[in-house]
């Protein structure tokens, strides 16, 4: 069965400091990975996508298919990255699964 | 900017009751989902509609939830009778394709009591 596993419910980090967003998926296939963020107030949105390789507001995510991991990163962490992120994985023909988010607190 | 629009926002209703919950996708999406989301948790998918046909129901709880997309277009999901246990955000969402990007609503909360 699909699944995808955030293993911090919270995550505080200083601002100006490195942050890594840990998201594992167990899938015996070929996945597709996204990135969704919630900040406070708005609605859920995609931050980025495994097969466009973008790095969007200087996050990037690379698939690990050996540790099947899709862990979310930013070098220098901005207070207004303070937000719920959620990972998420599909094949072509199937659901999107959710994992149950980390919040991410930047602090001052 | 187009946006998936769901009414109502807020929803209280008493157990037992029926309630309805109301989503408009991006024009032009044949996708459109229905999750719901409970308090520190991720999205869980209900429904996925494809045009006005149901991809997959495997986790709608048939026995007091319904969902149509009659025409293709707006959807309704349907709770009869509500339970306790049904608080959380109902969530819409649209792709223009099955599982390209999907844009959501800003979900209706339910409380019931």
């Amino acid at each position: 069965a699909q699944r995808v596993t955030q293993p911090e419910k919270l995550l505080s980090v200083f601002k100006g400091a490195p942050v890594e967003l840990k998201c594992n998926y167990s899938y015996s296939g070929s996945p597709e990975l996204f990135w969704y963020v919630q900040y406070s107030r708005q609605r859920l949105q995609l931050l980025l996508r495994h097969i466009s390789r973008e790095s969007i507001k200087g996050f990037t995510a690379d698939l690990n298919k050996g540790e099947t991991s899709f862990h979310l990163k930013k070098p220098f962490a901005q207070e207004e990255d303070s937000a719920m992120y959620y990972c998420a994985l599909t094949r072509g023909d199937d659901k999107i699964i959710f994992g149950k988010g980390t919040r991410l607190h930047i602090l001052p | 900017e187009a946006e998936v629009a769901q009414s109502p926002r807020y929803k209280i209703t008493e157990k037992s009751q029926a309630v309805a919950f109301w989503c408009d996708p991006i024009s032009g999406h044949a996708t459109l989902y229905w999750y719901r989301q409970i308090l520190g948790q991720g999205p869980e998918l209900l429904v996925q509609f494809q045009d006005e046909s149901v991809v997959d129901d495997s986790q709608l709880p048939k026995d007091r939830f319904s969902a149509e997309r009659l025409k293709g277009v707006d959807s309704t999901l349907k709770i009869q009778p509500a339970e306790l246990g049904d608080s959380a955000m109902y969530l819409c969402a649209s792709s223009l394709q099955l599982n390209t990007e999907a844009f959501f609503g800003q979900g209706t909360r339910l409380t019931v009591v």
